[in-house]
């Protein structure tokens, strides 16, 4: 099956902890990107990634580092700097972007919950 | 940046009858506008898109509008059905708040409940 998967679905860390989060697509898609979901609030985007070894910075980058050394694979690491990182994360990836509109497709998210 | 508001936060009806989902963005040049569906615990899934050379787009039970002057476009969901109760986020790709590139920004959310 063709899709994107995000591991672990819940994860738990000590304050002061770096952790990181898995995503995995085998969609062929060169972009990807990682989004943040509090409850009450739309998707705010971290991360994202054109194209291998690339990355820029979203709207809320502070406390968050991304790697894109592979195609398929997308981590993202919530350092200790992140003041409030208890969320709903979320990986998306799409076939294309820059001027290129194409539908982005969503993981089944990664629920952090610093203790 | 760009900035989408949407409204309202929750939204209930009785099954059988019509659902309106309204979004507004700032940014002029925003030029693609998709609509998710998030059931709980899920990731969110497509399920219409418009973009800014069109004024209105239907699928089967959904349909979506767009008024480029006023910068604002809505989702109309016809024939509700208990299945379709779901966080509904409407976006528009406009420039992030950085300024240096285009990719999407989020409304907050409907909560839709149909009800039996």
């Amino acid at each position: 099956d063709g899709g994107i998967t995000q591991s672990p679905k819940y994860l738990f860390r000590k304050e002061g902890q770096n952790v990181t989060l898995s995503c995995e697509q085998n969609l062929n898609h060169d972009a990807m990107y990682w989004y943040r979901q509090d409850p009450g609030q739309g998707l705010r985007l971290i991360y994202y990634s054109q194209i291998v070894n690339d990355f820029q910075k979203g709207d809320i980058a502070e406390g968050y580092s991304v790697s894109r050394e592979k195609k398929e694979s997308f981590p993202l690491t919530v350092t200790s700097a992140q003041k409030n990182p208890t969320a709903f994360y979320l990986c998306a990836s799409a076939r294309a972007s820059g001027r290129n509109l194409n539908e982005q497709f969503f993981g089944p998210g990664t629920r952090l919950t610093v203790l | 940046g760009e900035n989408v508001e949407q409204h309202p936060s929750t939204l209930s009806v009785q099954e059988g009858d019509s659902a309106v989902i309204k979004c507004t963005y700032s940014d002029s040049a925003s030029n693609y506008f998709p609509w998710y569906k998030q059931e709980l615990g899920k990731g969110p899934q497509l399920i219409i898109d418009i973009r800014s050379n069109v004024g209105e787009k239907k699928d089967q039970r959904i349909a979506v509008t767009l008024n480029k002057t006023a910068k604002h476009f809505s989702l109309h969901i016809t024939e509700t059905q208990p299945e379709d109760s779901a966080v509904y986020f409407c976006a528009a790709r406009g420039l992030i708040s950085s300024g240096s590139a285009r990719q999407l920004t989020f409304g907050s959310g409907t909560q839709l409940t149909v009800l039996p």
